[in-house]
């Protein structure tokens, strides 16, 4: 049984700081991951995503995966106010293989 | 931009009703999916949907509940019998050929 593990947080930042977000996961052979971001009360809406190790970089955020030591973090530069949500990581094979998620990390910067 | 819509936005049914939850994926995806949110718990995988079938189905996924495509357009999740542990965000998802899956709003199911 796949299992994705995140810290809950509430990880609280100052605004423009970098926030950094973490992921374990539990089975060696995962290939791909996806960060996620679900303000409260809302559905998860779709950040990054990223199978090689390395990092990955879009606008402000950076996914970086280290196989080896199955580990995915996410790297937020110049957080706002408007960051604050809940971070989750998801686990994905291939397909339309379902995604594992993480309970995910609650983010709160502070202006 | 296209987006997946899911109706009614919240459900109030009593214990042991019927409920169906509706989804319209975006257009041109194959692949669908229910996951539900349990307050304060992690996103969990229900079942995935591809070319009239289920693909996968999770032990969550029992004999209460159902999934169809009754027409081009809708995705339904229905439940027989509701339990007061089936209160939860219920979302559809869909994704095209490759892996993005994006989700729609959520249907907040509370069953009293």
């Amino acid at each position: 049984q796949k299992e994705v593990e995140q810290n809950s947080g509430p990880l609280s930042v100052p605004e423009g700081a970098i926030a950094s977000l973490n992921c374990t996961y539990s089975d060696r052979g995962s290939q791909s991951f996806f960060w996620y971001r679900q303000y409260s009360g809302k559905s998860p809406e779709l950040i990054m995503f990223i199978y090689s190790n390395g990092d990955k970089e879009d606008g402000r955020f950076t996914a970086q995966l280290n196989k080896a030591s199955q580990y995915v973090s996410l790297l937020i530069r110049d957080s706002q106010p408007s960051d604050s949500a809940t971070y989750l990581c998801a686990d994905w094979n291939s397909g339309n293989t379902p995604l594992v998620f993480g309970k995910g990390t609650r983010l709160s910067v502070i202006a | 931009e296209p987006e997946v819509t899911q109706t009614p936005s919240h459900q109030v049914t009593q214990m042991g009703q019927e409920v169906i939850l509706r989804c319209v994926p975006i257009s041109n995806h194959l692949y669908f999916y229910w996951y539900r949110q349990i307050l304060g718990q992690k996103v969990e995988f229900l079942v995935s949907f591809y070319n009239n079938e289920i693909s996968e189905k999770s032990e969550i996924f029992d004999d209460q509940f159902s999934v169809e495509r009754p027409d081009g357009s809708n995705f339904t999740l229905k439940i027989r019998s509701t339990k007061l542990e089936d209160s939860a965000m219920y979302f559809c998802a869909s994704s095209a050929e490759i892996y993005e899956q994006y989700f729609g709003p959520g249907t907040r199911l509370t069953v009293t």
